[in-house]
């Protein structure tokens, strides 16, 4: 079974650029996250989406990160302009509908953005 | 609310003693409770997960973790450290729509 796949895996911009992050999730799982992993911090949701739709998205800074998974498949995050504080391995992860709270998951190996 | 609280930022043990690396959690309901791992420049990895079954779990590489509600503890244990287990560790919580509450890390040190 293939994994989750993200893309780039490294990106380094400078500060108030744009940059966008790329999720292909695994075959049939109908919920996508998004998580932010700051250095030396646990992982921390963005965004959860079910299918094309969201589910929460409390978490995400919306005057400059956007995301969107038109199709109900694979999903981008934006960021425009970035900040500094944005530097960060950005962490994308799926799971079936069903599954029980927070089972099921496969991550995928993330990207790190460096902001400078 | 639901949150957890990894009560080591860092443990050091020598190669073949054991290894403890303790979690409370806070949860309002049952809770689903994992412990994942992330070696350096790698993915994070299940390593077992307690979905209120057998209070007792065991996981990939002879890691296994204790479920005590009375102490609101999830914490994590190997009988003796081989190299390979250096890495940092996260206690992990379900939260509500099934999104990961993670909890801040332990980096485990393994001394030869």
């Amino acid at each position: 079974e293939a994994g989750v796949a993200q893309s780039p895996r490294y990106k380094i911009i400078e500060k108030r650029q744009s940059v966008a992050f790329w999720c292909n999730p695994i075959s049939g799982h109908a919920t996508l996250y998004w998580y932010q992993q700051i250095l030396g911090q646990g992982p921390k949701l963005l965004i959860q989406f079910q299918n094309n739709g969201v589910v929460d998205d409390s978490q995400l800074p919306k005057d400059r990160f956007s995301a969107e998974r038109l199709k109900g498949v694979d999903s981008t995050l934006k960021i425009q302009p970035a900040k500094l504080e944005d530097s960060a391995v950005y962490l994308c992860a799926s799971s079936f509908l069903d599954s029980p709270s927070g089972s099921g998951y496969t991550f995928g190996s993330g990207t790190r953005l460096t902001v400078v | 609310a639901q949150s957890v609280t990894q009560l080591d930022s860092h443990v050091s043990v020598s190669e073949g003693t054991p290894v403890l690396l303790r979690c409370n959690y806070s949860s309002s309901y049952s809770p689903s409770l994992f412990w994942y791992v992330q070696h350096p420049n790698k993915g994070l990895q299940l390593l077992l997960k307690y979905t209120s079954a057998a209070t007792l779990v065991k996981g990939i590489n002879g890691f296994e973790a204790e479920f005590k509600k009375s102490e609101t503890s999830f914490h994590l244990t190997k009988p003796s450290a081989h190299m390979s287990d250096a890495a940092e560790y996260f206690c992990v919580v379900g939260g509500q729509g099934g999104k990961l509450i993670f909890g801040q890390g332990t980096e485990l040190s393994v001394k030869p």
